[in-house]
């Protein structure tokens, strides 16, 4: 299997506009995970989906902010609009279990900037 | 918030040295893991230890669980250049959610 696979890779943009960050997760994985990485912050999970239903969104930072999965293979999160506090590197992540069966399999991220 | 704290927050030794790094966390636990992280990749996952063991060894790692402290440790014996990276504890919380602490950076000098 190719892993949890993400794009970009990298995106620059500016205030205002709209990022759509996609993933795509190990198949048979029933867990996929949203998180996001600054130094200031660390590692926060923003939402996390099971059998492709959002089951927690409490670490979406603000409306401007929505994640998607409409099936198995294939999620997205879009900020719209996007601002200089949202730079950062989004992880997605896939499990076949969740956290309390085991590890997760992480993609390589997708680093944003927005100017 | 962040369910782990790990310390120090970095760490640089000498190649074959053996580096120590501890974790503490909040609330009672399922299973903690411990991932690393190389500069400008993802996670990758090093081991899991669950609430009712103490210690577990995979290769070169070493992971303790102390729960009545809340607290892990990991220690990479012999360590090599290629471990140089960030390690971070994660724990699991209600609901299949994995905290991760603020990692600890480790270099490995050659």
């Amino acid at each position: 299997d190719a892993g949890v696979i993400q794009s970009p890779r990298h995106e620059v943009t500016e205030m205002g506009q709209e990022v759509t960050l996609r993933c795509k997760p190990i198949s048979g994985h029933d867990y996929l995970f949203w998180y996001r990485q600054t130094m200031m912050r660390g590692l926060e999970l923003l939402i996390y989906f099971n059998n492709n239903v959002p089951i927690d969104d409490s670490g979406m930072p603000e409306d401007r902010f929505s994640a998607k999965m409409p099936n198995a293979s294939f999620s997205t999160l879009k900020i719209q609009p996007s601002e200089p506090r949202d730079s950062a590197v989004y992880f997605c992540a896939s499990s076949p279990q969740g956290a309390l069966g085991g590890e997760l399999f992480f993609g390589e991220g997708s680093r944003l900037t927005v100017l | 918030s962040q369910q782990g704290e790990e310390d120090p927050q970095a760490l640089s030794i000498q190649e074959g040295e053996n580096a120590t790094m501890n974790c503490s966390y909040k609330t009672s636990i399922n299973n903690l893991q411990w991932y690393r992280q190389n500069s400008g990749r993802g996670l990758v996952h090093l081991i899991l230890i669950r609430s009712n063991e103490r210690e577990k060894h995979s290769g070169r790692l070493r992971v303790t669980l102390d729960t009545s402290k809340k607290s892990s440790s990991l220690l990479i014996t012999a360590s090599r250049a290629a471990d140089t990276a960030s390690y971070f504890c994660a724990s699991d919380m209600v609901d299949y959610k994995l905290s991760f602490g603020a990692g600890t950076t480790v270099t490995v000098r050659a």
